[in-house]
């Protein structure tokens, strides 16, 4: 079954630096999303992007999309200690399982 | 709108006992999801229902676990009996479509002793 798998799955870096985490995924998609998960809290939605998107913005997030890799990274630009959380990519699956799947988690720590 | 409502928060209970899990979506999601976490096996999709109807429950592990939505605004996850193993944080999260963006809630972390 296809699943999103996150890469560094653990990243520690200091406050005002930039974190990036990529995931990668087997089969064609729609859409990725990326999730956040703060320490005893549910997942949060961060960003969606679609298959003919190649990069996105919110905030201090940056999302790309690379269909031909099959990958997409997440840069977190000037982080702060409340970045600090794992983070979920989520890939749909057309032809598959008719739901999303998450991948295994990336757990950031950004150092005060 | 309030958002994904679980309950318990926390659970604790002795093995063989029942534990029934709850969750209340948001109103206007036709699609609900039960997952469950876990350090070892990170996060699980157990089951999920769209419109009340189950679609999906290949991942509830046996025969000890069950799910129902009696309407489209409670949804129950019963484990009957319970063992050490079920320990987990259980989330409930719903979704106006099976690829939309999924709401998540505060989850509940049960102890099975």
């Amino acid at each position: 079954s296809q699943q999103g798998e996150e890469d560094p799955q653990a990243l520690s870096i200091q406050e005002g630096e930039n974190a990036t985490m990529n995931c990668s995924y087997k089969t064609s998609i729609n859409n990725l999303q990326w999730y956040r998960q703060n320490s005893g809290r549910g997942l949060v939605h961060l960003i969606l992007i679609r298959s003919n998107e190649r990069e996105k913005h919110s905030g201090r997030l940056r999302v790309t999309l690379d269909t031909s890799k099959k990958s997409s990274s997440l840069l977190i630009t000037a982080s702060r200690a409340a970045d600090t959380a794992s983070y979920f990519c989520a890939t749909d699956a057309p032809h598959g399982n008719n739901r999303l799947a998450f991948g295994k988690g990336n757990q950031v720590v950004v150092i005060p | 709108d309030a958002g994904v409502i679980q309950s318990p928060r926390h659970e604790v209970t002795e093995m063989g006992q029942e534990v029934t899990l709850r969750c209340k979506p948001i109103s206007g999601h036709d699609y609900l999801f039960w997952y469950r976490q876990t350090m070892m096996r990170g996060l699980e999709l157990l089951i999920y229902f769209n419109n009340n109807v189950p679609i999906d429950d290949s991942g509830m592990p046996e025969d000890r676990f069950s799910a129902k939505m009696p309407n489209a605004s409670f949804s129950t996850l019963k484990i009957q009996p319970s063992e050490p193993r079920d320990s987990a944080v259980y989330f409930c999260a719903s979704s106006r479509t099976v690829y939309n963006e999924q709401f998540f809630g505060p989850g509940t972390r049960l102890t099975v002793l």
